[in-house]
């Protein structure tokens, strides 16, 4: 079972280069959000989304652009990377509805020069 | 949400059932309890969650107190895989964005 898959699992960057990060799941899911984990920090929630076309911020959106146009996937753009984005992402998905987990996929570490 | 208090860490040995409690004592009654762990360099993985009656799946079993203001994972034969960080997590997650906020769990090591 596939669950939550996210490409690269690494990954380095130099400051001003973009990039994207792939995330897709195959549970068909509705919500789909991006973490940033860094140490001492704990989870922080980029962005989100409810369903196809439809994406909202998180706590920490600055620097970060999603889009959402199909249930299965939900990239997150860097446009110009910046050393403090060096970190690790999470996607994680869920059902809709009350009190239901969100499933992460692996991460992708980001290294930013 | 509801803070919650776990121990930093805590050692079992292999086959043995792990135990691992949290305290929640400000739990509001519409919050769930959920527990993940975070095994090194990987994603955060659900194991169980519920609200005021004991839950068991495929991985856990997870019992609240009657006052609902604490709860123990039991683990019932652990293994060397076992061996991660476990979060204790109270909200009340609704049908739109709920933000997950990990704590600094415990960290259990299972030994040979």
């Amino acid at each position: 079972n596939a669950g939550v898959t996210q490409t690269p699992k690494f990954q380095v960057l130099k400051t001003g280069q973009s990039m994207t990060l792939q995330c897709a799941q195959d549970m068909n899911h509705e919500y789909m959000s991006w973490y940033r984990q860094d140490p001492g920090m704990g989870l922080r929630l980029i962005h989100y989304s409810v369903g196809a076309g439809i994406t909202d911020q998180g706590e920490v959106p600055n620097g970060y652009n999603v889009s959402r146009s199909t249930t299965e996937d939900f990239p997150l753009r860097l446009l110009s990377a910046a050393p403090s984005q060096t970190s690790v992402y999470f996607c994680a998905s869920r059902r809709t509805g009350v009190n239901q987990p969100q499933h992460f996929g692996d991460g992708t570490r980001l290294s930013i020069l | 949400d509801a803070k919650t208090t776990q121990p930093p860490s805590m050692d079992c040995a292999e086959g043995r059932a792990a135990n691992l409690p949290c305290n929640h004592s400000t739990i509001s009654g519409n919050e769930y309890v959920y527990w993940y762990r975070q095994i090194h360099s990987q994603g955060p993985q659900y194991i169980i969650h519920g609200l005021k009656n004991n839950e068991t799946n495929e991985m856990a079993s997870l019992i609240i107190t009657e006052d609902r203001k604490s709860s123990t994972l039991i683990l019932p034969h652990a293994t060397l895989r076992d061996t991660a960080v476990y979060y204790c997590i109270v909200l009340y997650s609704g049908a739109g964005s709920y933000q997950l906020t990990f704590g600094k769990g415990t960290k259990l090591s299972v030994i040979p």
